[in-house]
């Protein structure tokens, strides 16, 4: 079947621009996962949705991120005004559930580059 | 907090060679661990884990053994393929309610396999 998907793969923007990611989740997960891929940082979390319910934002960097999920599908990543340190590839996973039993499967990434 | 610390890389290996890749964990209560591999242009995928203490995940023939009393999770391939040639990220999942599974990594290690 299908796996994660996301959108854009890449997207190059201005610095002080608005983007937004998308993450489209195999049918049926439950579970939404945002990381972020950059070479200071590693591969760190962002937020987790359950459903359409956001219990875990505690990897958000700044009140400039947010996301949000409908439907119980699909997930959008908004940064306002990016910032140069906001360049990095953006990972999106699914699973069945939240909870450390159920494997969580990883889109391709959006390579965020801000100039 | 939940940390993870990996062997720096790279790493460079002929075909055939014994590998292993160091990791060590600290983390409360009894975490699950991972092993994930991302191919060149490909997304991250899981190739091993393991749940419990003492506990051996493999895969691929990679191999790695839930070590408490060491907090280690050391990766082990007795011969590799140029195929292998991919980065490895060491990761954990705490057991508790609130973890939801989200997954914190170590910082990842390059492994280039030459013919």
């Amino acid at each position: 079947g299908a796996g994660v998907s996301q959108s854009p793969s890449n997207k190059v923007t201005e610095k002080g621009k608005d983007v937004e990611l998308r993450c489209d989740p195999i049918s049926g997960h439950t579970a939404l996962y945002w990381y972020r891929q950059s070479l200071g940082q590693g591969l760190e979390f962002l937020i987790y949705f359950q459903g359409n319910s956001a219990p875990d934002k505690s990897g958000l960097p700044s009140d400039r991120f947010s996301a949000e999920r409908t439907g119980g599908s699909v997930s959008t990543l908004t940064i306002q005004r990016t910032q140069q340190e906001d360049s990095a590839v953006y990972l999106c996973a699914s699973s069945l559930a939240g909870g450390n039993q159920y494997e969580q499967y990883f889109g391709p990434g959006t390579r965020l580059t801000v100039t | 907090g939940n940390s993870v610390t990996q062997m720096e890389g790279p790493v460079t290996l002929s075909e055939e060679a014994f590998l292993t890749i160091n990791c060590t964990y600290t983390a409360t209560g009894y975490p699950s661990l991972f092993w994930y591999v991302q191919y060149p242009g490909e997304g991250l995928q899981l190739l091993l884990k393991a749940t419990k203490a003492d506990d051996k995940g493999s895969n691929k023939g990679f191999e790695a053994t839930y070590r408490k009393e060491t907090t280690s999770f050391h990766l082990e391939k007795g011969s590799v393929q140029v195929s292998d040639s991919a980065v490895y990220f060491c990761a954990l999942t705490n057991a508790g309610g609130t973890s939801y599974g989200k997954l914190t990594f170590g910082q990842g290690t390059i492994l280039t396999v030459h013919p």
